[in-house]
């Protein structure tokens, strides 16, 4: 089945830790994105990737990092300098060009201990 | 932030009631969507209005779209427990970002 996967599903990160969240498509999406999703805040862009090894920074950018080596996979990284990494992490991907729509996946929920 | 803003938050309603949601962006559009998030899953797309059009229809669904006021609309119709989940409208031009968010409620 086509879709796009994010893994794991849950994450628990000690302070002062990277950790990385995967995200893969098999759609032949070449766009794809990173959001973050606090309660009552909605989605907020993180990176976005509109073709492999390039990306830009969204709003929030600081303390993540991102690469786009293969068109399927968009990895993130939080790194130790995210202040309060603890959050639902969304991935996302679309067609490029106008009126496309995004599929999503069912996203990480992080937790720093 | 260029993130949309839609009130309200929260809204609970009978079955069987209609819903409406509303949504404020700041920048100019090629197209506008609307997408359904269950709690703790992903988003899900419901429907899509380009700048030149002012509604549409899918379903029990209607949209409108403003762009003198940078504004849209998210109608529900008969309204069922299954509806229940939050609704985000996301602007799509240059980049694409999402609104705050209105958390619907049909109560049985």
């Amino acid at each position: 089945d086509g879709g796009i996967t994010q893994s794991p599903k849950y994450l628990f990160r000690k302070e002062g830790q990277n950790v990385t969240l995967s995200c893969e498509q098999n759609l032949n999406h070449d766009a794809m994105y990173w959001y973050r999703q606090d309660p009552g805040q909605g989605l907020r862009l993180i990176y976005y990737s509109q073709i492999v090894n390039d990306f830009q920074k969204g709003d929030i950018a600081e303390g993540y990092s991102v690469s786009r080596e293969k068109k399927e996979s968009f990895p993130l990284t939080v790194t130790s300098a995210q202040k309060n990494p603890t959050a639902f992490y969304l991935c996302a991907s679309r067609r490029t060009g106008l009126l496309t729509e995004a599929f999503f996946g069912q996203g990480t929920r992080l937790t720093v201990v | 932030s260029q993130q949309g803003e839609e009130d309200p938050q929260a809204l609970s309603i009978q079955e069987g009631e209609n819903a409406t949601m509303n949504c404020s962006y700041k920048t100019s559009i090629n197209n506008l969507q609307w997408y359904r998030q269950n709690s703790g899953r992903g988003l899900v797309h419901l429907i899509l209005i380009r700048s030149n059009e002012r509604e549409k229809h899918s379903g029990r669904l209607r949209v409108t779209l403003d762009t003198s006021k940078k504004s849209s609309s998210l109608l529900i119709t008969a309204s069922r427990a299954a509806d229940t989940a939050s609704y985000f409208c996301a602007t799509d031009g240059n980049q694409f970002y999402f609104g705050t968010g209105t958390s619907l409620t049909v109560i049985p």
